[in-house]
């Protein structure tokens, strides 16, 4: 169901840097901005990165995005045990007319 | 800070509907260009859009559920609600509300959307 995919998971050292990818198409990540959500485990998922690159208030600056064509990455620096959760890319698709999301990437704190 | 609170009966028969309500707190349902969307997430599975509705009436729904969603809002009591009719196992996961932004970035073709602000979730159970 979901029109962006992405890793299934990635998994750093305490400290270490992870990279996550969400690939789209012309008619979402292609054109519009993306952003992207952090679901800890068995609460509601939350924006932590919207327009590509920017963050909400009280998100750390370890966390950063980026997009390229019909990609984008999120990034996150000195990654700690509270980071682990899953990630989920989002934008809009202007021919479906509606939001999507990634497949998810759960991240693991080794 | 605006907050969203979604409830609803957490058991739903087969073929029955589904009916879910999200009450905005903090602040107007009567904002602007904000949209009020459902979101759903079966256990273990990724997100899925259900469907967006603005203070005006605008909607925008999920083609592939379209067929079966309705939308509604109330500003007198600032809520929104869903209706998913025929509901099978399929439609068992939890219903999460939220307030979108789409707009147009300046001096580009380009929109920006994202969902800020979330409810906590609610559980539903399509069983007999």
């Amino acid at each position: 169901q979901s029109v962006l995919t992405q890793p299934p998971s990635v998994s750093a050292a305490p400290g270490q840097k992870v990279t996550i990818s969400c690939s789209g198409t012309r008619t979402n990540i292609g054109n519009n901005y993306v952003c992207w959500y952090q679901q800890l485990p068995g609460t509601a998922p939350k924006l932590i990165i919207y327009d590509n690159d920017k963050r909400p208030s009280g998100i750390p600056d370890r966390f950063s995005g980026s997009k390229s064509g019909t990609s984008a990455t999120l990034g996150i620096t000195e990654v700690q045990t509270g980071d682990e959760a899953e990630y989920f890319c989002g934008t809009w698709d202007f021919s479906l007319r509606m939001g999507v999301f990634g497949t998810g990437t759960q991240v693991t704190v080794l | 800070q605006v907050q969203l609170q979604e409830s609803g009966p957490g058991l739903v028969k087969p073929s029955q509907t589904l009916s879910l309500t999200c009450t905005v707190s903090g602040g107007s349902i009567n904002t602007g260009s904000n949209y009020w969307t459902w979101v759903r997430q079966p256990a273990g599975k990724g997100l899925e859009f259900l469907g967006r509705i603005h203070f005006r009436g605008n909607t925008d729904y999920n083609p592939s559920l379209k067929s079966r969603v309705t939308l509604s809002i109330d500003t007198s009591k600032n809520l929104f609600s869903l209706n998913l009719s025929s509901v099978t196992a399929a439609d068992t996961a939890i219903y999460y509300c939220a307030r979108d932004i789409l707009g147009q970035v300046l001096n580009s073709p380009d929109n920006y959307y994202y969902m800020d602000v979330w409810g906590t979730g609610t559980a539903v159970t399509v069983s007999s």
